[in-house]
């Protein structure tokens, strides 16, 4: 069985500073891994997500993250948010030859202060 | 193009009674995943249509829940008889019919928000 976790339930950060949300997995087989950002009253948006190739991918919104495979871990950090960047994000999995079933982990609460 | 749409937007019920949650999913697609958040914990898989056919429904809780999909468009995801722990914030996605093998991009729904009382 696949499992989630993101670390910190909350992160506070002031405008223009750097951030890292972190992402751990517990997977016994290969999987993709996603990255999912809820802005208030909406729906989930995918951020960005890891199939294969290069462990650096590149998100919307200046975001990116960086598959660590020994460490099985989805860090996703941005160098400098913006006030607009406050939303919970949701780091997720999906096992290669499944069906889509996104695993997903607890969520992390961003907030940005001015 | 819409988005996923889902009604309503919030349902406030007593234990005890039925409550039908909606979907319409974007135009097109053919998957259609309903999942639940309970308060603050990780969101769940419930279940996965393709078309109008349940895919995987390994993460629906119990009996109690009942999805449909009519003619593979809308789905509708029935509690009956609610209880308390049903409470949670209910979420539907889709994706076109691709690829899939778990690469697909999901499209979430804003979701609906059931307190059971």
């Amino acid at each position: 069985a696949q499992s989630v976790t993101q670390l910190d339930s909350q992160v506070p950060v002031f405008e223009e500073a750097p951030v890292e949300l972190r992402c751990n997995y517990s997977s016994s087989v290969s999987v993709y891994l996603f990255w999912y950002v809820q802005y208030p009253n909406q729906g989930l948006q995918l951020l960005l997500k890891y199939l294969s190739g290069s462990t650096l991918v590149k998100g919307i919104n200046g975001f990116e993250a960086e598959f660590n495979k020994s460490q099985t871990s989805f860090h996703l950090r941005k160098p400098s948010v913006h006030i607009s960047d406050t939303a919970e994000y949701f780091c997720a999995v999906t096992v290669p030859g499944g069906y889509n079933k996104l695993i997903f982990g607890a969520g992390t609460r961003l907030a940005v202060h001015p | 193009e819409a988005g996923v749409t889902q009604f309503p937007s919030h349902s406030v019920i007593e234990k005890g009674q039925t409550v039908t949650l909606r979907c319409d999913p974007i135009s097109g697609h053919d998957n259609l995943y309903w999942y639940r958040r309970v308060m603050g914990k990780e969101i769940k898989f419930l279940l996965h249509f393709v078309k109008e056919s349940k895919q995987d429904e390994s993460g629906m809780p119990n009996n109690r829940f009942l999805a449909e999909r009519t003619g593979g468009t809308y789905s509708t995801l029935k509690v009956q008889p609610a209880e308390l722990e049903d409470s949670g914030v209910y979420f539907c996605a889709s994706s076109p019919l691709g690829g899939g093998h778990g690469t697909d991009t999901q499209y979430f729904g804003p979701g609906t928000r059931l307190t059971v009382l």
